[in-house]
């Protein structure tokens, strides 16, 4: 089966760095995505992993090591407009096509 | 591109009652993607399409959900009768591929559903 946590919440300061942790458990792997929601919005595509290793895109940053099932995303120079619920998903290598699995997302609140 | 296109974005109709939901993909994107998000199950596949043919339907609740694809630029997701416990919104999705890692779905607008 598949397994995705995440933390249910978090709290940060504006112009601060936060990591938003997720673990998984698969029967395969795929890549991992990292997707941003606002409130009453859309998931927007955030950042990929498929190899272990750092990926930088401006600001945010998102970490994978398929030994450990972890991931982070990293994002740096909070902005109040970064409030929103993160959600990490898997893609498992046994589904046919494009399944992914969501984590149930992590709500951050930026702080002044 | 407008991006996914879905419709109503908000409905509220009546316990017993047959809802439809609409969605036009990207155009070009081979594969279409119906989710359901709450606060209680967070985002949940129901079905995904592949040129049009349901690939993978194990994520319908049950059979009063049904969702067609007739063409490629358009699919829908049925619930009769409805009930209150139906009461979500409806992310529509497409990506241009699927069978390759790297490929990034797309979210439409959502549809919020109220069933009183």
């Amino acid at each position: 089966g598949q397994n995705i946590d995440q933390p249910t919440e978090m709290t940060a300061t504006e112009g601060a760095i936060v990591q938003i942790n997720c673990t998984y458990q698969t029967s395969g792997f795929n890549g991992l995505f990292w997707y941003q929601q606002h409130a009453g919005e859309a998931p927007t595509f955030l950042s990929y992993n498929v190899l272990d290793g750092l990926e930088e895109k401006g600001r945010f940053s998102s970490f994978l090591s398929r030994s450990k099932g972890y991931s982070y995303l990293l994002l740096k120079e909070l902005q109040m407009k970064d409030s929103a619920s993160y959600l990490c998903a898997v893609r498992d290598i046994y589904n046919q096509g494009g399944k992914l699995i969501f984590g149930q997302g992590t709500e951050l609140s930026v702080k002044p | 591109d407008a991006g996914v296109i879905q419709s109503p974005r908000h409905e509220v109709t009546e316990m017993g009652q047959e809802v439809t939901l609409r969605c036009k993909p990207i155009s070009g994107h081979d594969y279409l993607f119906w989710y359901r998000q709450t606060m209680m199950r967070g985002l949940e596949l129901l079905i995904y399409f592949n040129n049009n043919v349901p690939i993978d339907d194990s994520g319908m609740p049950e059979d009063r959900f049904s969702a067609k694809m007739p063409n490629a630029s358009f699919s829908t997701l049925k619930i009769q009768p409805s009930e209150p416990r139906d009461s979500a919104v409806y992310f529509c999705a497409s990506s241009l591929r699927a069978g390759t890692s790297t490929d990034t779905q797309y979210f439409g607008p959502g549809t919020r559903l109220t069933v009183l």
